[in-house]
């Protein structure tokens, strides 16, 4: 199964309204990261966020991180239609005696104008 | 600077045929990693390189194989192909190990199993 997992699996909202999608895990973590990938395309890196640190910004991103419960959230503002697609979490995880980096399923944000 | 760069960009191939993919990372970048995405399975981690050394394996059968090449360009090899190979397989490439630095993709091979 998936280390981390998103919420909701999908968004829609109006342009100019802000955008909130969370990642919960499992097990403990050095570091998260966000994602965002268009349809079809690779992924595009947007914040990388260590264990230590509790909130991260980015121009209109914000990302925060709770070890205690597990769970990072990606605060979009001011959406555009240009952010309308799919937002990953990534955490990195002990599994079978190696460190991997492990996606979540995504939250498919649909942004309308 | 040049980014990740994945070819072919597309691929058919009929059940028990075998294809290579092929992977550049960006310049500089040591870690190329493979990942297989489909619609019900989502992103599924394949295999990790670092410095032409195999770092990491996902839980995939072994049928599907990759290497790395002194230019950190990597390939990865699927033989005997099924119907559910069908998928888009994307390459990353890190300056780090993807646990300790972002990783850059490239845009994927759409691979299609008839």
């Amino acid at each position: 199964s998936q280390q981390g997992e998103e919420d909701p699996q999908a968004l829609s909202i109006q342009e100019g309204e802000n955008a909130t999608m969370n990642c919960s895990y499992k097990t403990s973590i050095n570091n998260l990261q966000w994602y965002r990938q268009n349809s079809g395309r690779g992924l595009v890196h947007l914040i990388l966020i260590r264990s230590n640190e509790r909130e991260k910004h980015s121009g209109r991103l914000r990302v925060t991180l709770d070890t205690s419960k597990k769970s990072s959230s990606l605060l979009i503002t001011a959406s555009r239609a240009a952010d309308t697609a799919s937002y990953f979490c990534a955490t990195d995880s002990i599994i079978q005696g190696a460190q991997k980096l492990v996606f979540g399923q995504g939250t498919r944000l649909t942004i309308n104008p | 600077k040049a980014g990740v760069t994945q070819t072919p960009r597309y691929l058919i191939k009929t059940r028990g045929q075998q294809v290579t993919l092929s992977c550049s990372p960006i310049s500089g970048h040591r870690s190329v990693s493979w990942y297989q995405q489909t619609p019900g399975q989502g992103l599924q981690f394949l295999f990790e390189y670092f410095s032409e050394t195999q770092r990491n394996k996902g839980n995939f059968p072994g049928r599907f194989s990759g290497r790395q090449f002194s230019n950190s360009r990597s390939e990865m090899n699927v033989s005997t192909l099924e119907l559910g190979d069908s998928a888009l397989y994307l390459c990353a490439s890190s300056r780090l190990t993807p646990d300790n630095s972002p990783l850059h993709f490239g845009n994927g091979t759409r691979l299609t199993v008839t």
